[in-house]
């Protein structure tokens, strides 16, 4: 049974360039959550895709976006990249209501 | 701003004994989480305890919440040098309908010398 999965592993983008991250969730999860984890930092929640929709979002800027398929996988998009959206990004699956959430191994973004 | 607050910051140990990290709060929970997380990947969930409880125990993990303080300890007990890694508390704002909107703290960075 595969655990929450994520690509890709790292990746470097310069200032002002777009990246889009995936993630497909563990097996039987329908809810996928972003969170972005500066260094030495603990992750900060972007937001929350269920059914296709947003269902929650964090004080993150409208550059950070999102969507969900309806196999449940998730893609995160950041416009206009900054030096400080360089951090680990996190995508975490539940299912529906459940309390606990299981992590990916992260995608590490470098923006120069 | 974030929700808990872990202390210390880090925490250096030998093998064989115990280690103690605290979590503070500033708003009312339903259930506080703790993971783990190795060399900055994917977060390991650890044990969770919902705010009508007051211990909970996991093999060598003690974890106690005392909402009134609103405060948690994670107690990791006869560690392993395999302990080593970041641990995070996560809460669970009290009052959110979807209940996994988890706020964590910056970490303590435990290392369990061999």
């Amino acid at each position: 049974d595969a655990g929450v999965t994520q690509s890709p592993t790292h990746l470097i983008k310069t200032r002002g360039q777009q990246v889009t991250l995936r993630c497909s969730p563990k097996s039987g999860h329908d809810t996928v959550s972003w969170y972005q984890q500066a260094l030495g930092q603990g992750p900060q929640f972007i937001f929350q895709y269920y059914e296709e929709e947003e269902r929650q979002r964090g004080n993150f800027p409208d550059r950070f976006s999102g969507h969900q398929f309806p196999n449940y996988s998730s893609e995160l998009n950041v416009n206009a990249l900054l030096l400080g959206d360089s951090a680990l990004y996190l995508c975490a699956s539940s299912h529906g209501g459940a309390e606990t959430q299981y992590f990916g191994p992260g995608t590490r973004l470098l923006v120069l | 701003s974030q929700q808990g607050e872990e202390d210390p910051q880090a925490l250096s140990i030998q093998e064989g004994e115990n280690a103690t990290m605290n979590c503070s709060y500033k708003t009312s929970i339903n259930n506080l989480q703790w993971y783990r997380q190795n060399s900055g990947r994917g977060l390991v969930h650890l044990i969770l305890i919902r705010s009508n409880e007051r211990e909970k125990h996991s093999g060598r993990l003690r974890v106690t919440l005392d909402t009134s303080k609103k405060s948690s300890s994670l107690l990791i007990t006869a560690s392993r040098a395999a302990d080593t890694a970041s641990y995070f508390c996560a809460t669970d704002g009290k009052g959110d309908n979807y209940g996994q909107n988890f706020v964590f703290g910056p970490g303590t960075r435990l290392s369990v010398l061999p």
